[in-house]
């Protein structure tokens, strides 16, 4: 399987807290994108880092990419309840295929 | 929001018998995906498509076949539905940007 695995499961915080996940994929990539899915919907784009870059950000969110460790981590500064989804990383080594993640639930509470 | 409408959105169907369902965009995006979610797994891709009448493998698509005869939409397949096909498919699309578009899910439920 190409996927990868999203780090912890299962997140549970206070609001204003920060919430951190990361993901680790198996190949080597062209770039890694990250996706919020709240309950019973589709997922929507957060953010895509490319295999050259090591840090980027978007509002409250901060990716960043370790190619040498396959891996990236995602960081949500002072949450919100409204942040409350499971989050999903996915990885393009193919260049038309997009794989992703088992998830992070993340759980903001008021 | 790229617009894709999935149909069906809830389905329950019989052991054996066989299931479409259907991804439409408005977008005139080139590729096309289909993915099944479960619990444990995340997203897995099961077909893509990358024009008209071009169409690959993900990897789980074994028991699926998919179509695509328009650009504007993409058809899955399940021949012979199984238990193990209840899921929820997402379709998705891709228009070579930094984003890949979803649509809002097809509930399948084999009984």
């Amino acid at each position: 399987s190409q996927q990868g695995e999203e780090d912890p499961q299962a997140l549970s915080i206070q609001e204003g807290e920060n919430a951190t996940m990361n993901c680790s994929y198996k190949t080597s990539i062209n770039n890694l994108q990250w996706y919020r899915q709240n309950s019973g919907r589709g997922l929507v784009h957060l953010i895509l880092i490319r295999s050259n870059e090591r840090e980027k950000h978007s509002g409250r969110l901060r990716v960043t990419l370790d190619t040498s460790k396959k891996s990236s981590s995602l960081l949500i500064t002072a949450s919100r309840a409204a942040d409350t989804a499971s989050y999903f990383c996915a990885t393009d080594y193919t260049g038309n295929q997009f794989y992703f993640g088992t998830g992070t639930s993340l759980t903001v509470i008021p | 929001d790229a617009g894709i409408t999935q149909s069906p959105r809830h389905k329950v169907t019989e052991t054996g018998t066989p299931v479409t369902l259907r991804c439409h965009q408005t977008e005139n995006h080139r590729y096309m995906y289909w993915y099944r979610q479960d619990p444990g797994h995340g997203l897995r891709l099961i077909h893509y498509s990358y024009g008209v009448k071009d169409t690959d493998k993900g990897e789980v698509s074994d028991g699926y076949s998919v179509s695509r005869s328009k650009t504007e939409d993409f058809l899955l397949t399940l021949e012979s539905a199984t238990s193990s096909q209840t899921s929820v498919y997402f379709c998705a699309t891709w228009d070579l940007s930094n984003t890949i578009y979803f649509g809002e899910g097809s509930w399948l439920t084999v009984v």
